[in-house]
Parts: structure tokens; C-alpha cells; sequence
């Protein structure tokens, strides 16, 4: 079975641009979440979506965003890209919204120059 | 704050002998806890679930111990094995959360010497 799809694998976007990242989840699981992971660190919750709806959403500034589609994939949108935004972004499944375990994909390299 | 974090940031361990990766967790951080594997250039791998309404559970060669009343999380691999070098995570769920929102430790990075 497909685990957790993540595209692309690697981004390079400059200062004040902006990126979508995409995600498919197990195939049954109805729950997408997105976590941050700086090197060095543990990943940090972003948002969670069940069935397309926001269930959570992290200390992140506005210009992170995203959505769940009918299919249960999902988009993490960030805009005015900051150096700081650089990182690996996670996407998790799970097949419920409460304690189920999140299953990762192997995450967008993102580089902003 | 709710917060869980990792007490060394590094073990080594020779081939075959038993591996002992210790977590912390705060007050009210979790009534949910998960084990992660990450190898380099892959996400985080489930190993292994605890709820607080256990003490212990038992997978293929790992354990998880909870010890509520010091809020404290270990895991036990058995007769470590080249392959489980990698950095390790304690995930907590956040008490009262009806969404799957995990705090995540800052990592053990586990050497197995061959």
C-alpha cells in the first residue's frame, strides 16, 4: 500500500515569493496534518484537516495556509517567503481525528534564498 | 506550557546490547504518546503507541514504559541492530485536544557500534 505522498521533494523559492506544497494521504485515512521540522529539531504542528475541515492550527503566522480537498489530499500555502521559512515540511495522515497515530510522509525540502 | 523533550541528545550502543531512550513530558502535555523513528532524508516513522491508562506495551523488540506520577517515557529496543541507528522522537498529545495535534521532543540520535 501507498504511505503518505509528498510533492515536490525539494523547493527552492528567493525571499517574498510564494509556495504550495501538496499532499496524499493513506489511502482510508481521513485526517492530514502538517508539521514543520527545522534541522535539529522536532517537528512543530502546523495545522490538522478532517473531512476538508480545520481541526487545529499551530503558532504559525497568517502566511501559512492550508486546505483539504474532497479526495482528503491537501496544500500547505505560504506566502511572502522569509529565510526563516526554510525547512522540512512534514505531512502526516491518520485514519481518525483524535488519538490515532500520525503517519509521515518524507516531507518538501524547502530553501528560500 | 505543554511541552515533552528528550534527556540526551546523543547514545551510542554496541551491536546486540539493549537500548534505553528516556523522555520527559509536563503537566498537562498528553494523554496520548507516540515513539517516532526518523532516518536521514525520510520523515518520522511510527514504532510504537502508549495511552495514559497503560504503563507498558510491548512491540517487536521495543518497549514503552509511562511513568505518570514522575511524567516520564522510555523506549527499549532489544539486541540493537545497525539498522535502528537514527533519531529517535517522543510525541505527546495534548490533553483535552479533540484534533491529532502532537508535541514533539527534540531527538535522541542513536549510534549502533558494529
Amino acid at each position: 500500500d501507498a504511505g503518505v505522498t509528498q510533492s515536490p521533494t525539494h523547493l527552492i523559492k528567493t525571499r517574498g515569493q510564494q509556495v504550495t506544497l501538496r499532499c496524499s494521504p493513506i489511502s482510508g485515512h481521513k485526517s492530514v496534518s502538517w508539521y514543520q521540522q527545522v534541522l535539529g529539531q522536532g517537528p512543530q504542528f502546523i495545522f490538522q484537516y478532517y473531512e476538508k475541515e480545520e481541526r487545529g492550527r499551530g503558532n504559525f503566522p497568517d502566511r501559512f495556509s492550508a486546505r483539504q480537498f474532497p479526495n482528503y489530499s491537501s496544500e500547505l500555502n505560504v506566502n511572502a517567503l522569509l529565510l526563516g521559512d526554510s525547512a522540512l515540511y512534514l505531512c502526516a495522515s491518520s485514519f481518525g481525528a483524535g488519538n490515532s497515530p500520525l503517519h509521515f510522509g518524507n516531507g518538501t525540502r524547502l530553501t528560500v534564498t | 506550557g505543554e511541552s515533552v523533550g528528550l534527556h540526551l541528545p546523543t547514545l551510542s550502543v554496541q551491536e546486540g546490547d539493549n537500548s534505553i531512550i528516556n523522555c520527559a513530558y509536563s503537566n498537562s502535555a498528553s494523554d496520548y504518546f507516540i515513539w517516532y523513528k526518523q532516518e536521514s532524508g525520510k520523515g518520522p516513522q511510527f514504532i510504537i503507541d502508549i495511552r495514559s491508562n497503560m504503563d507498558k506495551r510491548q512491540g517487536q523488540r521495543v518497549t514503552v514504559l509511562l511513568n505518570k506520577t514522575v511524567k516520564h517515557l522510555s523506549l527499549q529496543i532489544a539486541a540493537t541492530q545497525p539498522g535502528d541507528s537514527a533519531v529517535y522522537f517522543c510525541a505527546g498529545k495534548k490533553v483535552g485536544n479533540t484534533g491529532n495535534q502532537f508535541y514533539f521532543g527534540t531527538g535522541t540520535s542513536l549510534t549502533v557500534i558494529p
